[in-house]
């Protein structure tokens, strides 16, 4: 079993729907987790970090955490054509921080 | 200047050779890390470091070795390169905190031919 688990995609929907991109992870002590946005020939860079149970909300952006099904969400609302891009879920392991990625999900906005 | 630096961004080389990548951060950060990027396997962790002179391997470590002998510079080492170690390579550091946001070189691309 993989450490972070997502599905490839391609994820495709329409301009103005909500994008749901899932993550799982295997370690129950994992504190932190992270969204990451990739472009195509570009670094990954920062969506969304969460730590709570919970929901947390930023701008079309809404992160959400189940600690107790070690599944995290990304929502995206109105969805943009820029928002086309691969989705990286990152989690932190142990002590030592061992930042482990999942295989990313691409997420195709159709105008 | 940019928080993290790569070099060489571009590297062509053959079968067999040694070659070496580095990754230079300023940002003070304890966490420093390699990873590779392939279609359809997302960033894979090659080895970590937690401090100079300590680091640990990822899940997929066979082929490289890695140095940390300053906070600052965390170096990638292909002993005999492979054409399967041809890959998009990304360096990353962060520091401590339930936060810890990762810093992103911009990548170096490197064939084995």
């Amino acid at each position: 079993q993989k450490e972070v688990e997502q599905n490839s995609g391609p994820l495709s929907v329409p301009e103005g729907a909500i994008a749901s991109l899932n993550c799982t992870y295997s370690d129950r002590g994992s504190q932190s987790f992270f969204w990451y946005r990739q472009y195509s020939g570009k670094s990954p860079e920062l969506i969304m970090f969460i730590y709570s149970n919970g929901d947390k909300e930023d701008g079309r952006f809404t992160a959400q955490l189940n600690k107790a099904s070690q599944y995290v969400s990304l929502l995206i609302r109105d969805s943009q054509p820029s928002d086309s891009a691969t989705y990286l879920c990152a989690v932190p392991f142990g002590g030592y921080q061992k930042v482990t990625f999942g295989t990313g999900t691409k997420l195709q906005v159709i105008p | 200047d940019a928080g993290i630096t790569q070099s060489p961004r571009h590297k062509v080389t053959e079968t067999g050779t040694p070659v070496t990548l580095r990754c230079h951060q300023t940002e003070n950060h304890r966490y420093m890390y390699w990873y590779r990027q392939d279609p359809g396997h997302g960033l894979r962790l090659i080895h970590y470091s937690y401090g100079v002179k300590d680091t640990d391997k990822g899940e997929v470590s066979d082929g490289y070795s890695v140095s940390r002998s300053k906070t600052e510079d965390f170096l990638l080492t292909l002993e005999s390169a492979t054409s399967s170690q041809t890959s998009v390579y990304f360096c990353a550091s962060t520091g401590t905190g339930v936060a810890n946001v990762l810093t992103f070189g911009a990548g170096s691309r490197l064939t084995v031919l």
